[in-house]
């Protein structure tokens, strides 16, 4: 139950795109299409914004999208907005033995 | 509204228990898995523990492993985690969260997450 890996922090000005990554393993990330990726403001529960590597929930702006390839996931924000500084996680299935597991996380500053 | 509402957070020393709960409505509770999600001071998230729909399929971080254990009573909407022989390093934000309903398993994704309950373990 090894944590993804996030880069820790990620910047880019209003409307610039901005991608953050998360690699797993074969085990987790490569091995299931169940990657989800939430956005959390401080002192908030997170909210889940892209779930099954690509489908994004009613009410998830299309602004914010998602991708795989091997294992490594990757988190696209598009034309960023102040509201988008926060931290995002990823997060996989582990198999079925398993609790999921998160990434540790990356800030995202709007510059 | 879908809610979810934990209680059960406090100070406790190390060594100790302390039963979380996770009570819910708004929904159908008895369809969906549950888990419980923690968040120590500055740090990311983590799973901890979860269950299926009929509370008879329980999974568990290697970290609380054989400490914690989880339950649900359906008849009552809500769901427990009991926390015994607690350590520092479970100090931590316990969120309680439900499957979503577009989703196959709850670590693929979580819709609804409680406002979360505050576990210190300390002397």
């Amino acid at each position: 139950q090894s944590a993804l890996t996030q880069p820790p922090s990620a910047s880019g000005s209003p409307g610039q795109s901005v991608t953050i990554s998360c690699t797993g393993t074969s085990s987790d990330v490569g091995g299931y299409n169940y990657v989800s990726w939430y956005q959390q403001h401080p002192a908030k529960a997170p909210n889940l914004l892209i779930y099954e590597v690509t489908k994004r929930p009613s009410g998830v702006p299309d602004r914010f999208s998602g991708s795989k390839s091997g294992n490594t996931a990757s988190l696209t924000v598009s034309g960023l907005q102040a509201e988008d500084e926060a931290d995002y996680y990823c997060s996989s299935y582990a198999g079925s033995n398993n609790v999921g597991v998160f990434g540790g996380g990356t800030k995202l500053t709007v510059l | 509204e879908v809610q979810l509402l934990e209680s059960g957070g406090g100070l406790v020393q190390p060594g100790g228990s302390l039963r979380l709960s996770c009570a819910a409505s708004g929904f159908t509770f008895s369809s969906f898995a549950m888990g419980w999600v923690r968040q120590a001071p500055g740090k990311g998230l983590e799973w901890v523990s979860a269950l299926n729909a009929g509370g008879t399929t329980t999974y568990y971080a290697d970290s609380v492993k054989g400490r914690f254990t989880i339950s649900r009573d359906n008849s009552k909407n809500t769901m427990y985690l009991q926390m015994n022989s607690l350590r520092s390093e479970d100090t931590a934000v316990y969120y309680c969260g439900k499957r979503a309903p577009y989703c196959t398993t709850i670590f693929s994704g979580v819709d609804v997450w409680g406002q979360g309950t505050t576990v210190t373990v300390s002397s």
